[in-house]
């Protein structure tokens, strides 16, 4: 079945130490979207491509980049985690306008 | 700006009790509205959705929900639920706009709902 994969779906770090999430999706779709969840929280937009166009939320910390070198793939670097950052983070895609199709999530926790 | 305002965050019912989640929206434009399940420790995963036609839109797991324009509401239905409903729903709307840029296609979500079905 196409679908929205990310890995891995829990992920430890070290307070201040780099982490990288990733995200692959056999949907062909050209959006691709970040979110963060913090429990009993809606999902957050940090940050979403338009096929290679990049577009930050205003409020996005800089502690946040992402990468999309290809359709299928999109990583978020998390360059140094603090301990507020212990969160789901939700990758999503979609065509255009319709409805966004999310993975399973991955969830970060902060030493 | 559009905005989403689920009225309730926790909707307790028995087990094959009918149920209704409330949805209302504001936007000064078109828009799609949009319906997600979230289970523990899992991603969101679509219900349905109205894009256009018929203000009566039928999901997944036996739930539907009608749009309401006049009244900005998007209520989510279901006439027997089970144990197995029991997890976070949030509604979400993405505005149409006639010149296209990001947020064509950006969700807004209201804060979720709750659902603890009980046997």
């Amino acid at each position: 079945d196409a679908m929205v994969i990310q890995n891995p779906r829990y992920q430890v770090t070290q307070f201040g130490k780099p982490v990288t999430l990733s995200c692959s999706q056999t949907l062909n779709h050209n959006v691709m979207y970040w979110y963060q969840q913090k429990s009993s929280q809606a999902p957050k937009l940090l940050f979403h491509y338009y096929d290679k166009d990049f577009n930050n939320e205003a409020d996005t910390p800089d502690n946040f980049q992402s990468r999309r070198p290809n359709t299928s793939f999109c990583f978020l670097d998390i360059r140094s985690p603090g301990l507020g950052d212990a969160a789901m983070y939700l990758c999503a895609t979609s065509v255009g306008g319709k409805a966004q199709h999310f993975g399973d999530g991955t969830r970060l926790s902060i030493l | 700006a559009q905005s989403v305002t689920q009225l309730d965050s926790q909707v307790p019912v028995f087990e094959e009790a009918p149920v209704e989640l409330r949805c209302n929206y504001s936007s000064s434009v078109s828009v799609y509205l949009f319906w997600y399940v979230q289970y523990p420790n899992q991603g969101l995963q679509l219900l349905l959705k109205y894009l256009s036609g018929s203000t009566l839109v039928k999901g997944i797991n036996g739930f539907e929900a009608e749009f309401n324009k006049s009244q900005t509401s998007f209520h989510l239905r279901k006439p027997s639920v089970h144990i197995s409903d029991t997890a976070e729903y949030f509604c979400a709307v993405s505005e149409l706009r006639s010149t296209w840029g990001s947020s064509n296609y950006k969700l807004t979500f209201g804060k979720g709902t709750l659902l603890t079905v009980n046997p």
